[in-house]
Parts: C-alpha cells; structure tokens; sequence
C-alpha cells in the first residue's frame, strides 16, 4: 500500500487531455514539492516535473503539473502514442525523520 | 552530462547480504547540491525508495528498510554503494541509482531524482 494514492489506470484517445491524481497528507503533499516521474516500458524511470509544475529541459509542455492542498495531478494533453507508459508521483515526507514516498503508479494508454 | 551506471551481482542467496554499486560519470559525486540515492522496483510493481547519501555522510533510509540498509559513498572512485542484509524473496526488484536533489539542510528536505541509472535486476533465491 503505497503512501501517495493514485489511480492504477488511465487511458485516452490520440489528442485528447488525461489527468492523473495523486493524494497524499499533510506531512508530504500537503507541505512539500511533488514530483512525477514517467516510466516507458522497459526503460528507467525519467524526470517529468519538478517542484510541482516545473518541466525539466527537454519535457514537451503538453506535460503539466498541479498542486492544490494535499493532492496533486499532472495532466497530458494532446495525447500521443510514445505517452504510454506508466506514471508516478513522489513527495518528501516529514515524518519519521524524513523519506521519499511514492505513488503506487498509473498506467497511461493510448487508445 | 551526468550518467549513472548500476553494477553487482545479479543473484543473491535468501538471508544473505545485497551488494551493489552506482558508479558517476561526468560530473563530482562530491557537490554539495546532491545526495546519491537507491530506489528498487519489484517485478510488476511500484517504485520503493531504499535511501540517500550525502558526501559529507549525511544519510535518509526507507522507515521500513533503516534496519538493513546501508549506503556509502567513495568519493575518491566517484562511486556510492548499497549494502542490504538479511534478503529474501522480497527483496527481489531492479534496482536503480540516481541523483537525488537537496532542498535543505535543516530541517532535511530532499527533492527530485535526476538523473537515473538504466538499473540492475537482482534475484534473490533461495
């Protein structure tokens, strides 16, 4: 059971917007950066936003992120077949000293 | 450009200790901006942090792991390490290195994972 709660599938059609959720408390979400990491199949994770809705050089801006009390969401728009892949969410945590959670991860596919 | 680089054992006997190492290229493991971070996937599922190390040795482990984690770093092989003991089947994921932004110092605040490490499979069998 992971710390940060998101929905385990997603899916669209070619252009269209999907939004992916991510809940959390107020010990992560709720007081500190989200970050959300895009896997495609078989390859290692990748960084997709930073500080909420900040997009790392290279990140198509069709990628944003959200940030509103203790949820967060990155949403696709303009959706494209090499966006299939599975998405996660990431937070510091103030508990216990301090950790990184993790969403359990949403798997995007492109109709 | 900053790349990491996972290597170790592939196969690991239950009860035994995991070993592996990140090694960096193209940039210092000794900045002060960074941490050196672990995180492991489980065939099929979900990311799990293991852990972060700063060069100073200023450490963060998973709550659930602390007990038998723990990561090093060689600044003088620009290279860091994790030693996880006492494995079993559980403990069988790909395991990736990766750079792990520091926010703050006090109290502690550590931000993304950028970049990663392409991963290693390690099984654990019995």
């Amino acid at each position: 059971q992971s710390v940060l709660t998101q929905p385990p599938s997603a899916s669209g059609t070619p252009g269209q917007r999907v939004t992916i959720s991510c809940s959390g408390s107020s010990s992560n979400i709720g007081s500190n950066y989200v970050y959300w990491y895009q896997q495609l199949p078989g390859t290692a994770p990748k960084l997709l936003i930073y500080k909420n809705n900040q997009r790392p050089s290279g990140v198509p801006d069709r990628f944003s992120g959200s940030k509103a009390g203790t949820s967060a969401s990155l949403a696709i728009s303009g959706l494209r077949s090499e966006d299939e892949a599975d998405y996660y969410c990431a937070a510091w945590d103030d508990s216990l000293s301090g950790h990184v959670v993790f969403g359990g991860g949403t798997k995007v596919t492109v109709l | 450009q900053l790349q990491l680089q996972e290597s170790g054992p592939g196969l690991v006997k239950s009860s035994e200790t995991l070993s592996l190492t990140c090694t960096v290229s193209g940039g210092s493991i000794s900045s002060s901006s960074y941490y050196w971070g672990w995180i492991r996937q489980p065939p099929g599922k979900g990311l799990e942090w293991i852990g972060s190390m700063h060069y100073g040795g200023s450490t963060y482990y998973n709550p659930s792991l602390k007990s038998r984690v723990t990561i090093s770093v060689d600044t003088s092989k620009n290279q860091f390490s994790l030693k996880l003991s006492s494995v079993t089947a559980a403990d069988t994921a790909v395991y990736y290195c990766a750079r792990h932004q520091s926010i703050a110092a006090r109290p502690p605040y550590l931000g993304e994972f950028d970049p990663w490490g392409q991963g290693t499979l390690v099984t654990v069998s019995s």
